[in-house]
């Protein structure tokens, strides 16, 4: 039972340089989520993807891109890392829309943009 | 967002039965309440929901008072791996494409279950 799993774990990266994170889940969830996690600011949703072929931005979109090309696949890119980038990613899935459907979360990506 | 209100911080000793408390006095007829729990370093855990009746699963129960203005979460026999900081959540918004949802997390209640 992988559940919901984050690729790569730990990154430094420089700024200006580019990076993705890949989430894959193996629930057959149709919706999928980015959310970064900032020290006092909770979690705040980056991009989301209500099925394969599908994104919508979220509440802080800018200078991320995702895309969802296999339902089990979210991707989060980075173009051109700014320190301010620096956060805890995670990925959340959750079966589909309404208020009974809890997401499922993976163990994050801790990105350090130097 | 309906707001919840949650201590900063609980202390339970190991064995004994943990009981987080959440008022959320503006929740709506149709909102669900959620846990959710975060160990040091990991992605947030879903525990339980529930919306009018008390539930129970393999990790807890969650009573909710019957004008479910407040609930609580109980973890019968707390161990020391149940230190966390706890979120409760009950107001998931409504995103407008695709009719999705968001998670807002507040700041929780750290609980420490001391040996």
């Amino acid at each position: 039972n992988a559940g919901v799993t984050q690729t790569p774990k730990f990154r430094v990266l420089k700024t200006g340089q580019s990076m993705t994170l890949l989430c894959a889940q193996d629930m057959n969830h149709e919706y999928m989520y980015w959310y970064r996690q900032d020290p006092g600011m909770g979690l705040r949703l980056i991009h989301y993807s209500v099925g394969e072929g599908t994104t919508a931005k979220g509440e802080v979109p800018d200078g991320y891109n995702v895309s969802r090309l296999k339902k089990q696949n979210f991707l989060l890119g980075l173009e051109s890392a700014a320190p301010s980038q620096t956060s805890v990613y995670f990925c959340a899935s959750s079966p589909g829309q309404g208020f009974n459907q809890p997401q499922h979360f993976g163990d994050g990506t801790r990105l350090s943009i130097l | 967002d309906a707001k919840t209100t949650q201590p900063p911080s609980m202390d339970c000793a190991e064995g004994r039965a943990a009981n987080l408390p959440c008022n959320h006095s503006t929740i709506s007829g149709n909102e669900y309440v959620y846990w959710y729990r975060q160990i040091h370093s990991q992605g947030p855990q879903y525990i339980i929901h529930g919306l009018k009746n008390n539930e129970t699963n393999e990790m807890a129960s969650l009573i909710i008072t019957e004008d479910r203005k407040s609930s609580t979460l109980i973890l019968p026999h707390a161990t020391l791996r149940d230190t966390a900081v706890y979120y409760c959540i009950v107001r998931v918004a409504l995103l407008t494409q695709g009719g999705s949802e968001k998670l807002v997390f507040g700041k929780g209640t750290k609980l420490t279950v001391n040996p």
